[in-house]
């Protein structure tokens, strides 16, 4: 089935520091979403993303749409303990009779204070 | 307004026994999805439903699995004959729309004896 390569699996960095991974995949997406999931919750929602090319940020965070719509980034700048967790991105395409979300494997953040 | 919930939040079960999982989505969302994530892995799609169109089943992974989705509304995930590769969090999501973002419920954390 589809995959997507999420990049990289795992981060250690210091608070103050951003961070920044990335999504890449062989197939067009229509939609890219980027999620955090804390221990024993669901995924929340961070950003979604519509247009190839387009930038969204969400406070410290700042993801990107590939303009061959086959890759996303996330950034997160100034990172904070709390910032720790495991970054998703989703990507998702529509037009055929799946509306599913595609899942990278994950980032797990590690922020030491 | 409320989130996606689920119930039970964790469920025990003996080898072969058969289990019922619970999701109310976000009201007024038309789109529903189940989705499987095991110890450490990214989210595996099960099956998904689009107002009153035939679900997409899909990501199921055997005929032990089925879902219903009543009136538009709650979801219920089966298992039937469980076995231990069952283990897992299962996780629900809805949204307005096919291709709109997903929202994820807390999951129900599935321990298979």
């Amino acid at each position: 089935g589809q995959q997507l390569n999420q990049s990289p699996q795992s981060m250690f960095i210091q608070e103050g520091e951003d961070v920044s991974m990335n999504c890449t995949s062989s197939s067009i997406f229509n939609t890219w979403l980027w999620y955090k999931q804390e221990p024993g919750e669901g995924p929340v929602l961070l950003i979604a993303l519509y247009k190839a090319g387009e930038l969204t940020s969400n406070g410290r965070l700042t993801a990107q749409f590939g303009i061959t719509r086959k890759d996303s980034f996330l950034n997160i700048s100034a990172s904070i303990p709390s910032d720790v967790g495991i970054y998703f991105c989703a990507g998702q395409q529509y037009g055929g009779s799946q509306g599913n979300l595609i899942f990278g494997k994950g980032t797990k953040l590690s922020v030491k204070p | 307004g409320a989130g996606v919930s689920q119930s039970p939040s964790n469920k025990v079960t003996e080898k072969g026994k058969d289990v019922e999982l619970r999701c109310d989505p976000i009201s007024g969302h038309t789109a529903l999805y189940w989705y499987r994530q095991s110890l450490g892995q990214g989210l595996e799609f099960l099956i998904y439903f689009q107002g009153n169109s035939a679900p997409d089943k899909s990501g199921l992974p055997s005929d032990r699995f089925s879902a219903e989705r009543t009136g538009g509304s709650v979801s219920t995930l089966t298992i039937q004959r469980t076995q231990q590769e069952d283990s897992a969090v299962y996780l629900c999501a809805s949204s307005l729309d096919r291709g709109r973002e997903q929202y994820f419920g807390p999951g129900t954390r599935l321990t298979v004896t």
